[in-house]
């Protein structure tokens, strides 16, 4: 399978632990996006990298977050200190730097923080 | 900030018949782009179509079609045909053109049924 994948697929976590969540992209896909959907809403867009470097991040993305893309490859997203308002779906996509910039999706972490 | 609406949490079709999905959106920018996705139960999202803004021709892909109003800022979908495997949330979207914005800005979704 050659799509965007994500690992785990689901978490569940105690309130007040730290989470890692991983995405690998589309391999020659150089942007790479996290997004966040809860229940009954839209994906909220969190971060975005192209190659390595974080370009972009939303308000959303408070200090207990943090995302890194070594290399250029993979991503990882830490959540620490979790909260219960921190379940949802945590969402990757990979895009190739191109005019239309289709976003291809991976099938999430869905992870509940108890 | 842009954002998108989705006015109709829950539509449903008969197998065969043809649906329209409505979405409007707010922006000042005046280049964008416009996308409905699709997310099956348990599924990843995937993109149905996209409009460019600068485009007045609206897109079309087989039985997808959009109605893009760029004064009204609407941007609906129809779906001809319906088939049972379209049974899904829809998501429409909004991005910046090159140069803005990498962001997507999602609507919250319209869930359609379709029924046999």
């Amino acid at each position: 399978d050659t799509g965007v994948s994500q690992d785990p697929r689901h978490k569940i976590t105690k309130r007040g632990q730290n989470v890692t969540f991983r995405c690998d992209p589309i391999s020659e896909h150089n942007r790479l996006y996290w997004y966040r959907q809860t229940l009954g809403q839209g994906p909220e867009f969190l971060t975005y990298f192209q190659n390595e470097a974080q370009l972009e991040k939303s308000r959303l993305l408070s200090d207990r977050f943090s995302a890194e893309r070594p290399k250029g490859s993979f991503s990882t997203l830490e959540i620490q200190r979790t909260e219960q308002g921190d379940s949802a779906m945590y969402l990757c996509a990979s895009s190739l730097e191109q005019v239309y910039n289709e976003q291809f999706f991976g099938p999430g972490t869905r992870l509940t923080v108890l | 900030a842009q954002t998108v609406t989705q006015s109709q949490p829950e539509m449903s079709v008969q197998e065969a018949e043809t649906v329209t999905l409505s979405c409007t959106y707010d922006t000042s920018e005046s280049d964008y782009y416009l996308f409905w996705y699709k997310q099956p139960p348990s599924r990843q999202m995937i993109l149905v179509i996209r409009q460019e803004a600068y485009k007045q021709q609206n897109a079309t892909e087989n039985r997808f079609s959009v109605n893009f109003q760029k004064a009204a800022k609407s941007f609906s979908l129809k779906i001809s045909d319906s088939q049972l495997g379209d049974a899904a949330m829809y998501f429409c979207a909004y991005r910046s053109a090159p140069g803005g914005s990498e962001k997507l800005v999602f609507g919250k979704g319209t869930k359609l049924t379709v029924n046999p």
